[in-house]
C-alpha cells in the first residue's frame, strides 16, 4: 500500500551544523508534502507546505532561511535544518495528501533530531 | 505497507448523535495510541490518547476504546456537534521508540446541524 518514508528516523548532530531529512512517497505521486514539527503535549504544528517545482509556503513564525525545503520530485521533499541549534531538537514529521482523498493524508514516521 | 489503518475516509453523522471512528493496526508491538483532530488549514491536535494496558479512555466527550486480540481501536464522540467537523488520525508508537509515531490516513467527520 501506498506509504510515506523519512530518512533517517534518527539523527544527532553538532551545534552549527546542517542536518537534511528525506520524506518520500512510495507508490504515488505527491505534488504537495507538508512538514510538521511535534511540540510537548504532543501536538504537531505545521511547519510549511513543499510544492512540488516551487518555492514552499511557509507559516507564520517559520523561518524559512533555518528551515530550507527543497521539492525535487514528485515523490521527494527534503527539510534542511540549517546551523542547528539545541533549540531545534524536535521530531520532524512529513506527510503527503491521499490520491484522490485530498482531506486525509499519509503521513511518515517522523524524525527524531537531537542537537547537541 | 501501512502498519495503521482508517479504512473510512469520510463519515457524516446528524448533529446530537454519535460518531465512531475506527482505526486498525497490524504491529503487535505498539503499546500506545493517540487521536489527533486536523481542521483546514492547522497541523493536528493532540485529542486523546490510551495505553496499551487499558481498554477504555474516557475525556468529557470522548471516548477511545482500544481492543488488543483485534489490533482495533475507535473514537467515540458522544454528542456530536458542528464543531467536531475536521478530519481525525489515529496513530500509533512501539514502546522505547522515542516517540516515532505511525498514523493512519483520516477521516474526515462531518456533524450535520
Amino acid at each position: 500500500g501506498a506509504v510515506v518514508s523519512q530518512h533517517p528516523s534518527w539523527v544527532i548532530c553538532k551545534s552549527g551544523t546542517s542536518v537534511k531529512i528525506e520524506c518520500r512517497s512510495l507508490d504515488f505521486q505527491a505534488t504537495t508534502m507538508f512538514w510538521y514539527r511535534q511540540f510537548p503535549k504532543q501536538s504537531l504544528m505545521l511547519m510549511a507546505t513543499s510544492n512540488e517545482g516551487s518555492k514552499a509556503t511557509y507559516e507564520q513564525g517559520v523561518e524559512k532561511d533555518k528551515f530550507l525545503i527543497n521539492h525535487a520530485s514528485l515523490t521527494l521533499s527534503t527539510l534542511t535544518v540549517t546551523s542547528a541549534h539545541p533549540e531545534d531538537s524536535s521530531f520532524y514529521i512529513c506527510s503527503a495528501p491521499r490520491p484522490g482523498k485530498p482531506d486525509t493524508q499519509y503521513f511518515g514516521p517522523g524524525t527524531r533530531l537531537t542537537v547537541l | 505497507d501501512q502498519q495503521v489503518k482508517q479504512n473510512s475516509p469520510s463519515l457524516s453523522v446528524q448533529e446530537g448523535r454519535i460518531s465512531i471512528l475506527n482505526c486498525d493496526y497490524t504491529n503487535s508491538m505498539f503499546d500506545y495510541f493517540l487521536w489527533y483532530k486536523k481542521y483546514p488549514a492547522e497541523g493536528p491536535t493532540f485529542l486523546i490518547s490510551i495505553s496499551s494496558i487499558k481498554d477504555k479512555n474516557e475525556d468529557g466527550r470522548f471516548t477511545v476504546f482500544l481492543n488488543k486480540s483485534a489490533k482495533h481501536l475507535s473514537l467515540h464522540i458522544v454528542p456530536s456537534q458542528p464543531g467536531d467537523s475536521a478530519v481525525y488520525f489515529c496513530a500509533a508508537t512501539p514502546a522505547n521508540t522515542g516517540n516515532q509515531f505511525y498514523f493512519g490516513t483520516g477521516t474526515s467527520l462531518t456533524v450535520i446541524p
